[in-house]
């Protein structure tokens, strides 16, 4: 049963234009959520987080949607560069569990120069 | 520079044999973190430790076990019992349950 859910496993968007990552989960305790970026052969590099009492959270080129009613949260990149490209995970922790992560099975995002 | 430092980068296991793969961390964390990543699949968690000499079994513990009994040290066993140990094993660590995990940059483990 996957908890968190990443329903597209690629993405191409041109060089300059907003690249969307979606991300549903499940589990209603989930209360800490997370974007993380991975390179080939690399571990993956924390982007950004949200705590379940925002809705949004921003840094720099990267932002972060949490829907909590819809279970779904989102990852805007503006603008997108070709460094950008990489397998990008979502992952939630539950409060009093927040160590444990669960993670998504990943979006590959192209951006196209 | 602060970091989390898994070896080696590429490990070879012959069948029924145990094999240790090693994280040290110098972040000064108290939690440490083992993941298994499988091909278009998320990462799982394999065990984790809280603090010194103490740790528990994550969803996917069988065939594995670990020791923490240093505060940077995190060994991580695949034994013979796991009887499909061929993946992509990262380890992590973090400081308050606030606080993102930072990753090492893995060990791929395969078998001959």
């Amino acid at each position: 049963d996957q908890q968190v859910k990443q329903n597209s496993p690629s993405l191409s968007v041109q060089e300059g234009r907003i690249s969307i990552l979606n991300c549903d989960y499940t589990n209603s305790m989930f209360d800490y959520f997370l974007w993380y970026k991975k390179y080939p052969a690399e571990g993956p590099t924390f982007l950004i987080s949200i705590s379940s009492i925002k809705d949004k959270n921003e840094d720099g080129r990267f932002t972060v949607f949490l829907n909590k009613s819809a279970k779904h949260l989102s990852l805007h990149i503006v603008p997108s560069q070709p460094g950008d490209s990489a397998v990008y995970f979502c992952a939630a922790s539950v409060r009093g569990r927040a160590r444990q992560l669960t993670f998504g099975s990943g979006t590959q995002l192209t951006v196209l120069p | 520079d602060g970091g989390i430092t898994q070896s080696p980068k590429y490990l070879f296991r012959k069948e029924g044999q145990n094999v240790t793969l090693s994280c040290e961390q110098n972040l000064n964390h108290d939690a440490m973190y083992w993941y298994r990543q499988d091909p278009g699949q998320g990462l799982r968690l394999i065990y984790y430790s809280q603090i010194v000499n103490d740790f528990q079994k994550g969803d996917i513990a069988e065939g594995y076990s670990v020791s923490r009994e240093k505060k940077e040290s995190f060994p991580l066993t695949v034994t013979s019992a796991q009887k499909n140990p061929t993946a992509f094993y990262l380890c992590a660590s973090n400081q308050g349950s606030s606080q993102p995990q930072h990753f090492g940059d893995g060990t791929r483990l395969s078998i001959l």
